[in-house]
């Protein structure tokens, strides 16, 4: 099955400094990798998702890059806000008639005001 | 439009009891998905049901755990003889179903099981 490595595993920048977070995947099938943020006590909430049709994509000061032959895809954060502080977790799944996501293990990112 | 419901948000529950976690999925939505979160830790899977099937109960342990998402009303996931070990966020998920695309799943706002 799918496995998915994610790191840091904690994340603490200056506000205005830019975050990057990290992941691996073992699945070479997978081609949907989807970013979640989760705050303190919250639900997790979709924030990006790439396709493997496409190296990048970015919205607003969040942006996505995919390298399929490496199997790496990485979550960067630029301008970083306080609000930005929370848990991202990214994940990657296969297309098709049974989308099973696999999870990894979550980056806790601080912004320091 | 709601979002993903599950009921009840906070549940206690004493040693040996029984817990029964209920998931509305989305509007339009058929597939259902159960994670669990222990503190501090990830999202694990548990199982993935569609209406009246379980499709993947790879992740949920073999005893005390058990799921159904029948033809009315909603999922529910079940904890028999809880164990403080069981204490943890479950999450559901939902996503709807195109045989060929890539479908985002919606999060529930989870239920905090405690058992004590």
């Amino acid at each position: 099955g799918e496995n998915v490595e994610q790191h840091p595993s904690t994340l603490s920048v200056q506000e205005g400094d830019s975050a990057v977070i990290k992941c691996t995947y073992s699945d070479s099938a997978s081609n949907y990798f989807p970013w979640y943020k989760q705050e303190l006590g919250k639900r997790p909430q979709l924030i990006i998702d790439i396709r493997s049709n496409v190296g990048e994509k970015k919205d607003q000061r969040i942006a996505v890059t995919l390298n399929k032959t490496a199997k790496h895809f990485s979550l960067h954060i630029t301008e970083t806000q306080p609000e930005d502080s929370a848990v991202y977790f990214c994940a990657a799944s296969s297309r098709g008639g049974y989308q099973k996501v696999t999870f990894g293990t979550g980056t806790k990112l601080q912004v320091i005001p | 439009n709601a979002g993903v419901m599950q009921n009840p948000r906070h549940l206690v529950r004493r040693r040996g009891q029984e817990a029964r976690l209920r998931c509305s999925p989305m509007k339009g939505h058929s597939h259902v998905y159960w994670y669990r979160q222990l503190p501090e830790e990830g999202l694990k899977f548990m199982v993935y049901l569609q209406k009246e099937n379980i499709i993947d109960e790879s992740g949920m342990p073999k005893e005390r755990f058990s799921a159904e998402f029948p033809k009315e009303g909603p999922s529910i996931l079940r904890i028999q003889q809880v164990v403080r070990g069981d204490s943890a966020a479950y999450f559901c998920a939902s996503s709807g179903m195109t045989g060929s695309s890539y479908n985002e799943q919606f999060f529930g706002p989870g239920t905090r099981l405690t058992v004590l």
